[in-house]
């Protein structure tokens, strides 16, 4: 959906650094997600938010943290503790009329 | 609890073939369904979806039908192109607001 933007499309880190991870979108939607996608193992939920200061744990919260301090904007820190950061990481947003999900291009995080 | 099973892949074809990935969902009760595709590099896109028993999504010369009483809603479509190369995933939502997704299926479509 060309109103839901990340950056960068490609994130070098090395090990033990935090990585922050950007998700914009100018379409007024309440919902954000965060998944984490790995070769042959579909996508998993990291974080979501229903509405702006307010945020849940998803299936794999473990490593990363999370703010929404604006409507527009959810980004997703990966912190040194996550174990294997390396990953292609889409964010989403929750369109209320259709009750259907949306994603953003992604960003490929390597971690060295 | 809920979960959803895709066929694995890859699945190749020649041009023109037609296509079915098969999807089935555990649920306990009545989910939405959803296709989602997925080009090489980039984000998921919504293909189709269906939000209730007998309802048949379609988009771009694909089509499933949200079968309850098999529990599938498998992706058919008559004429494959090259074009159609991709990851398409099969996702449910149900109870809260978590979509749940297969592991994907890779089809390769050649000339």
């Amino acid at each position: 959906d060309g109103g839901i933007t990340q950056s960068p499309k490609y994130l070098f880190r090395k090990e033990g650094q935090n990585v922050t991870l950007s998700c914009e979108q100018n379409l007024n939607h309440d919902a954000m997600y965060w998944y984490r996608q790995d070769p042959g193992q579909g996508l998993r939920l990291i974080y979501y938010s229903q509405i702006v200061n307010d945020f849940q744990k998803g299936d794999i919260a473990e490593g990363y943290s999370v703010s929404r301090e604006k409507k527009e904007s959810f980004p997703l820190t990966v912190t040194s503790a996550q174990k294997n950061p390396t990953a292609f990481y889409l964010c989403a947003i929750r369109d209320r009329g259709t009750d259907t999900q949306y994603f953003g291009p992604g960003t490929r995080l390597t971690v060295l | 609890g809920d979960s959803v099973t895709q066929m694995e892949g890859p699945v190749t074809l020649s041009e023109e073939a037609c296509l079915t990935i098969n999807c089935t969902y555990t649920a306990t009760g009545y989910p939405s369904l959803f296709w989602y595709v997925q080009y090489p590099g980039e984000g998921l896109q919504l293909l189709l979806k269906a939000t209730k028993a007998d309802d048949k999504g379609s988009n771009k010369g694909f089509e499933a039908t949200y079968r309850k009483e098999t529990t599938s809603f498998h992706l058919e479509k008559g004429s494959v192109q090259v074009s159609d190369s991709a990851v398409y995933f099969c996702a449910l939502k149900w109870r809260d607001d978590k979509i749940i997704f297969g592991k994907g299926t890779r089809l390769h479509i050649l000339p």
